[in-house]
């Protein structure tokens, strides 16, 4: 199985400051690389996938890079509304596998 | 609008079942392969199992292996999990999602559209 980590576990930024949240996979998942964004009590939304292309109504602050093994997603210029926890998945083959999260809040 | 709606959560003793749903609009559902994701309390996201859009392919997780079956009846739009043999850390909300593309008889794991999910809990 791919195992996804994410780092770090949780992260207090305040509003304005850009985010780096990174998403490593155990063996490569080639560009088949997704993020979602799930806020209390919502279902995860999905934010960017392909590694890189942002989902439907995703606001341009958030960028998603990287291939292979190693990849970021970049918050721009976080705003009060960006606090959820973030989950990377990839969907190379089975079992699809998520990471544990990352949780961002506002300083 | 895509909508899926999940049904049939609730509170069962363990070795117990249950037997979710999820109704399906706003798209065409048998073109489409579904999927159940799970979140346990203070837990991450779990991937349970997948079925492709005619139904003749289904995945799961090995927890689930053995007793969840994944199934959909195209023609009524809606998707279901039959949980048998369940278990304590079988406790979560389960929700339903949608592949990002169509694809007949295949796959592509990467879910655009969710439900708001469904509770269940094992405990005696």
């Amino acid at each position: 199985d791919i195992v996804m980590t994410q780092s770090p576990g949780t992260l207090s930024v305040s509003p304005g400051e850009g985010v780096t949240l990174s998403c490593r996979a155990s063996q490569t998942v080639g560009g088949n690389l997704a993020w979602y964004q799930q806020k209390p009590d919502q279902p995860p939304r999905l934010l960017i996938y392909g590694a890189s292309t942002r989902a439907t109504a995703v606001p341009a602050r958030f960028s998603g890079s990287g291939s292979g093994t190693e990849f970021t997603l970049t918050i721009s210029s976080l705003q009060s509304e960006d606090c959820a926890v973030y989950f990377c998945q990839h969907y190379e083959n089975w079992p699809l596998t998520f990471g544990g999260g990352t949780r961002v809040e506002i300083k | 609008e895509v909508q899926l709606l999940e049904s049939g959560g609730g509170l069962v003793q363990p070795g117990g079942s249950q037997r979710l749903s999820c109704a399906a609009s706003g798209f065409t559902f048998s073109t489409y392969a579904m999927t159940w994701v799970r979140r346990a309390p203070g837990k991450g996201l779990e991937w349970v199992s997948s079925i492709s859009s005619s139904g003749a392919s289904t995945y799961y997780t090995d927890s689930a292996k053995g007793r969840f079956t994944i199934s959909r009846d195209n023609s009524k739009s809606t998707l279901y999990l039959q949980m048998n043999y369940l278990r304590a850390e079988d406790t979560a909300v389960y929700y339903c999602a949608k592949d990002v593309i169509p694809s007949v008889g295949g796959f592509n794991g990467c879910l655009d559209n969710w439900g708001q999910g469904t509770l269940v809990t094992v405990s005696s």
